[in-house]
């Protein structure tokens, strides 16, 4: 059974860092594109970041680029997703996606990151 | 980026009666190389993660019921549910696996 857990949210102030991680398990990790996708509280679904099965290659919504590091270590099954300078607007329930046929096939059940003072 | 946008924003269906959400895209979303629309619709339940239901604009994920079906090509796209159960009370969002962002419309709210 595939399987994504997140965790590493909380409540951070504006301008802080949070790490992020999702430990999956139930497929070959390696040989998957991951995503972050996050959710405002009673808002839309907003796409964050990609990374290549071997890590070689990211890509990242404007809103966050050059705030966030998306990254994965295969030899534990992890992805992570490091957030910094964070402002009012990051505060989410941020989801861990596997990608399958470039649509997003599993989510986990979601980290709450609340940013605020 | 390119921009999805939903309609009706929510709609309110009776029970084992038809329910149909629609998708633009503000470009093409087909991928020449294997003539496929990169169209996603999933369903998000009330507390729950999002839910893959279809993908290639019309293929249906595994255990997605055969009520849920998805038609179009281009940019117009459209979600059609057959006969509405209780179970399917829901926000739908359509997304755009073409190009990053991958971009997500603004959701429909589905309730009885």
């Amino acid at each position: 059974e595939v399987q994504l857990v997140e965790s590493g949210g909380g409540l951070v102030q504006p301008g802080g860092s949070l790490r992020l991680s999702c430990a999956a398990s139930g497929f070959t990790f390696s040989r998957y594109w991951m995503h972050w996708v996050r959710q405002a509280p009673g808002k839309g679904l907003v796409w964050v970041s990609r990374i290549k099965s071997d890590g070689s290659s990211t890509h990242y919504a404007d809103s966050v680029k050059g705030r966030i590091t998306i990254s994965r270590d295969n030899a534990k099954n992890t992805l992570y997703l490091q957030t910094n300078s964070l402002r009012d607007e990051d505060t989410a329930v941020y989801y861990c996606v596997r990608e399958n046929n470039w649509s997003l096939d599993y989510w986990g059940q979601g980290t709450l990151v609340t940013v605020s003072s | 980026d390119i921009v999805m946008t939903q309609s009706p924003d929510s709609l309110a269906v009776s029970l084992g009666e038809r329910a149909t959400i629609n998708c633009k895209s503000s470009q093409s979303v087909l991928y020449s190389s294997n003539n496929k629309n990169c169209l996603a619709w999933y369903q998000q339940k009330p507390g729950q993660s999002p839910k893959l239901l279809i993908y290639w604009a019309s293929t249906r994920e595994s255990g997605v019921p055969d009520r849920f079906s998805g038609s179009g090509s281009g940019t117009d796209f459209t979600l059609t549910i057959s006969s509405l159960q209780a179970e399917d009370v829901a926000f739908y969002y359509c997304q755009q696996h073409y190009t990053t962002p991958f971009t997500f419309g603004g959701g429909t709210k589905v309730e009885i």
